[in-house]
């Protein structure tokens, strides 16, 4: 089983939809969670920590259910801007140990 | 707004040969760490380091790898003989706290290897 399962998509979204992104996690000593953007070619951006008691950023929301080991990211009102590539990363203890990353969902919002 | 560097963005070698990469973190963080992605692949974790000396590393990270901190800017990553299927961006990321909190990437290089 891997790790952290992401759907790879295609979302193909107009702009200004609201659109859901999940993720499940297999390591359940998995203490920390992350949403990261990251654009073609280019580096993984932190987007946003993942709180057990939810947390929004704007038109973000993410969302972590520690029992079912599963994140997730909305996005309301998308812009065209938000085309990218969402990657669901963890981190498994409070050290300095690396990340863990899902393959990311591929996000494309229609004009 | 500070950022890591790296450098190159871009390395060509022949198999068999060494590189080194070369990355400059946030100069107030104390987590450095490397990762690579092969094209079209995931993020993989390969080595962090913390205190001047390695905190932990992934299967990948065998005795080919090393990386050092020669100063108190740079952070390198050596590959001592390359291999084809180390083509890959390579990606330097520091942060200033434990647990994966506030990890900042740099722009990375791409390695290709023929």
């Amino acid at each position: 089983r891997k790790e952290v399962e992401q759907d790879p998509g295609p979302f193909n979204v107009p702009e200004g939809a609201t659109v859901a992104f999940n993720c499940t996690y297999s390591n359940s000593a998995s203490q920390s969670f992350f949403w990261y953007r990251q654009d073609c070619r280019k580096e993984p951006k932190l987007l946003m920590s993942v709180y057990s008691s939810g947390n929004e950023d704007g038109r973000f929301t993410a969302q972590l259910n520690r029992a079912s080991q599963y994140i997730s990211l909305l996005i309301r009102d998308s812009k065209l801007s938000d085309s990218a590539t969402y990657l669901c990363v963890v981190a498994r203890r409070g050290g300095a140990d690396g990340l863990t990353f899902g393959k990311g969902t591929h996000l494309i919002i229609q004009p | 707004e500070p950022e890591v560097t790296q450098t190159p963005s871009h390395q060509v070698t022949q198999m068999g040969q060494e590189v080194i990469l070369r990355c400059v973190p946030i100069s107030n963080h104390l987590y450095f760490y490397w990762y690579r992605q092969i094209l079209g692949q995931k993020v993989e974790f390969l080595v962090s380091f913390y205190n001047n000396e390695i905190s932990e590393k992934s299967e990948i990270f065998d005795d080919q790898f090393s990386v050092e901190r020669p100063d108190g800017s740079n952070f390198t990553l050596k590959i001592r003989s390359t291999k084809l299927e180390d083509s890959a961006m390579y990606f330097c990321a520091s942060s200033e706290a434990a647990g994966g909190l506030r990890m900042f990437f740099g722009p990375g290089t791409r390695l290709t290897v023929l």
